[in-house]
């Protein structure tokens, strides 16, 4: 089956600073791959997504990245502020299955003011 | 609210007892995932439901836990003889048929 593992397991940037995270995914199958913010004590918050067929996509400071061939993505947050600071989870699914998400261990993301 | 909503938010229970939780999906949505989350760890996948037909379940969900989505709408997972280890956050999570899952808030379960 699949796995994701994602790494850093925590990051610290400053505020106003660039946070990249990468994840690396196991089954080629997989063609689509969500973002998720969790907040403390709150439910996980799709913030952005990929399918397989975009090599990038960007929405406002945030964007994401895939290379297919060597099975990584990662997420890119341009200009951080504190209340970027959360947990990121990355995921990986076979979009045309729509069953369950396999989930990376999570980044911790620090911005320092 | 129109998002997924979970109740309780909070549980705390002995060891041995049994305990029910429900998720109310968003209304479209025809399918509801259960997922469950322990410290510093993703959410790990249990059961998924299409309408009312429960499609896969995971290993980790042993003969201890059932879950049920009776009429295709909202979702009860129930925890038999809870054991210490069962302590987690059970997320529920809702799709259409081909879709983008969004979370409820959690059902955060204490055994003590």
């Amino acid at each position: 089956g699949e796995n994701v593992e994602q790494h850093p397991s925590t990051l610290s940037v400053q505020e106003g600073d660039s946070a990249v995270i990468k994840c690396t995914y196991s089954d080629s199958a997989s063609n689509y791959f969500p973002w998720y913010k969790q907040e403390l004590g709150k439910r996980p918050q799709l913030i952005i997504d990929i399918r397989s067929n975009v090599g990038e996509k960007k929405d406002q400071r945030i964007a994401v990245t895939l290379n297919k061939t060597a099975k990584h993505f990662s997420l890119h947050i341009t200009e951080t502020q504190p209340e970027d600071s959360a947990v990121y989870f990355c995921a990986a699914i076979i979009w045309e299955y729509g069953n369950k998400l396999v989930f990376g261990a999570g980044t911790i993301l620090r911005v320092k003011s | 609210d129109t998002g997924v909503s979970q109740d309780p938010r909070h549980k705390i229970t002995k060891r041995g007892q049994n305990v029910t939780f429900r998720c109310d999906p968003i209304s479209e949505h025809n399918r509801l995932y259960w997922y469950r989350q322990t410290l510093g760890q993703g959410p790990e996948f249990l059961t998924y439901f299409q309408n009312e037909a429960q499609l896969e379940k995971s290993r980790l969900l042993s003969d201890r836990f059932s879950a049920e989505r009776p009429k295709g709408s909202f979702s009860t997972l129930e925890i038999q003889r809870t054991e210490q280890g069962d302590s987690a956050m059970y997320l529920c999570a809702s799709s259409p048929h081909l879709g983008e899952q969004y979370f409820g808030p959690g059902t955060r379960l204490t055994v003590t």
